[in-house]
């Protein structure tokens, strides 16, 4: 079964600095990997993924993850965070037509 | 908006009790997902329909069960609450299995 570990559950970062929020992933078979953002109060929505093709994989807001297969990790960066940055990231991964499941958050915060 | 629909957006109930959370999904998606989100736990995936059939089964007590309707609305109930049950409670959906999850704004229980 497919299981996601994200290390950090709290993250602070300057604003304008760079940041990289940690994702790895356990599988047996080939995977579809998610980040999903969930700002104060609200649901969660998704940031950016990865199906197949470019392992690079990039957002609307400048943040870009990379899928590598022989780490199985599935890391987000953005080379500088700004205050409206603040929120708590999910990683998530699908064992392909299967249950997503998300790792444990984690929360963002900018410091100014 | 995600174009997710749960009621209701707050519940405060007795040990004990039961209780039903709706979802209507976003108009064309045939999967809808059960998260339940707490500050120990993180987001932990309970329980997925697709088309009215139960596709995928996570941490589910034998307290809850849910079901897919035709008009693809779902509903979550809850019962014999326990202090712990107390979370948010998030319904997803998605075009086809294991694609992008929209969420809604999610139903907070708070069993006393």
């Amino acid at each position: 079964a497919q299981s996601v570990t994200q290390l950090d559950s709290q993250v602070p970062v300057f604003e304008e600095a760079p940041v990289e929020l940690r994702c790895n992933y356990s599988s047996s078979v080939s995977v579809y990997l998610f980040w999903y953002v969930q700002y104060p109060n609200q649901g969660l929505q998704l940031l950016l993924k990865y199906l197949s093709g470019s392992t690079l994989v990039e957002s609307i807001n400048g943040f870009e993850a990379e899928f590598n297969k022989s780490q199985t990790s599935f890391h987000l960066r953005k080379p500088s965070v700004h205050i409206s940055d603040t929120a708590e990231y999910f990683c998530a991964v699908s064992e392909r037509d299967d249950k997503i499941i998300f790792g444990k958050g984690t929360r963002l915060h900018i410091l100014p | 908006d995600s174009g997710v629909t749960q009621t209701p957006k707050h519940l405060i109930t007795a040990t004990g009790q039961r209780v039903t959370l709706r979802c209507s999904p976003r108009s064309g998606d045939l999967s809808v997902y059960w998260y339940q989100q707490s500050l120990d736990q993180g987001l932990q995936f309970l329980i997925q329909y697709y088309n009215g059939e139960e596709r995928a089964k996570g941490n589910i007590l034998e307290r809850f069960s849910a079901q897919q309707f035709p008009d693809l609305h779902s509903e979550l109930n809850l019962s014999s609450l326990e202090l712990g049950d107390s979370a948010l409670y998030f319904c997803a959906s998605s075009v086809w299995s294991a694609g992008e999850l929209f969420f809604g704004e999610g139903s907070r229980l708070t069993v006393l």
